[in-house]
């Protein structure tokens, strides 16, 4: 079974300062997905950047970068230039590279950015 | 890019009656959706993967006659709370993927707050 940990609960952070967020995953699968989402306090869930485990580049969106690491099962979140729209809680998300499947979706961490 | 509707975004109801939630995706075909759920402060539990015109395939734990799913259509998608009771309160999410090169993400709609008394 394919398991997601979030071992930050909560961050702050000041505004326009970089941070980064902790993910690591379990999984016997060669090729999957991973993602991040963000939940801001409307609770819609928006996707922030998506990785395919098969490509060794990691995913960027203009503020948002990750690292990927396969072989470690690590995938973190690099949040550059915080802005005070970037609270919210953020999920770590797996999905196996099988059409239709479910995700499976870490704790999360809330982050909140600070004026 | 891809939009999910859900309705209606929060409903108050009085304890023992059904409540019927709407999942739709409006710009593309959801060959499959899915159900959350989600407490305060806590992440998505996932309900039931639906598929349009099958069951709906539930997870461990979760009454299949106390949460009706249909999947009629490849738009459309209802989760039905039967005789909801409070402990029912909670945050109900659907997210949906398909054809058309959204097979391979899941984009969410908003969410209905449900509210049993």
């Amino acid at each position: 079974a394919q398991t997601v940990t979030q071992s930050q609960p909560e961050m702050s952070v000041q505004e326009a300062e970089t941070v980064t967020l902790s993910c690591t995953y379990d999984t016997s699968e060669n090729n999957y997905y991973l993602f991040w989402y963000k939940q801001p306090p409307s609770r819609q869930m928006i996707l922030v950047i998506r990785q395919e485990a098969y490509k060794q580049q990691n995913a960027t969106e203009n503020r948002f970068s990750v690292n990927f690491q396969k072989a470690a099962k690590s995938f973190s979140l690099k949040i550059s230039d915080s802005q005070l729209g970037d609270t919210a809680m953020y999920f770590c998300a797996f999905m196996k590279m099988n059409r239709d499947d479910k995700i499976i979706f870490g704790k999360g961490t809330r982050l909140h950015i600070l004026p | 890019g891809a939009v999910v509707s859900q309705h209606p975004s929060w409903v108050i109801c009085k304890s023992g009656t059904s409540v019927k939630i709407e999942c739709r995706s409006l710009d593309f075909q959801a060959t499959t959706m899915f159900w959350y759920r989600q407490f305060p402060k806590q992440s998505l539990m996932l309900m039931a993967t639906s598929n349009e015109g099958s069951k709906a395939t539930y997870e461990q734990g979760v009454e299949k006659d106390k949460f009706l799913i249909n999947h009629a259509s490849l738009t459309l998608s209802t989760l039905t709370v039967t005789s909801a009771h409070p402990e029912d309160s909670s945050f109900y999410i659907c997210s949906a993927s398909g054809a058309g090169g959204h097979q391979e993400t899941q984009y969410f709609g908003p969410g209905t707050r449900l509210l049993v008394l």
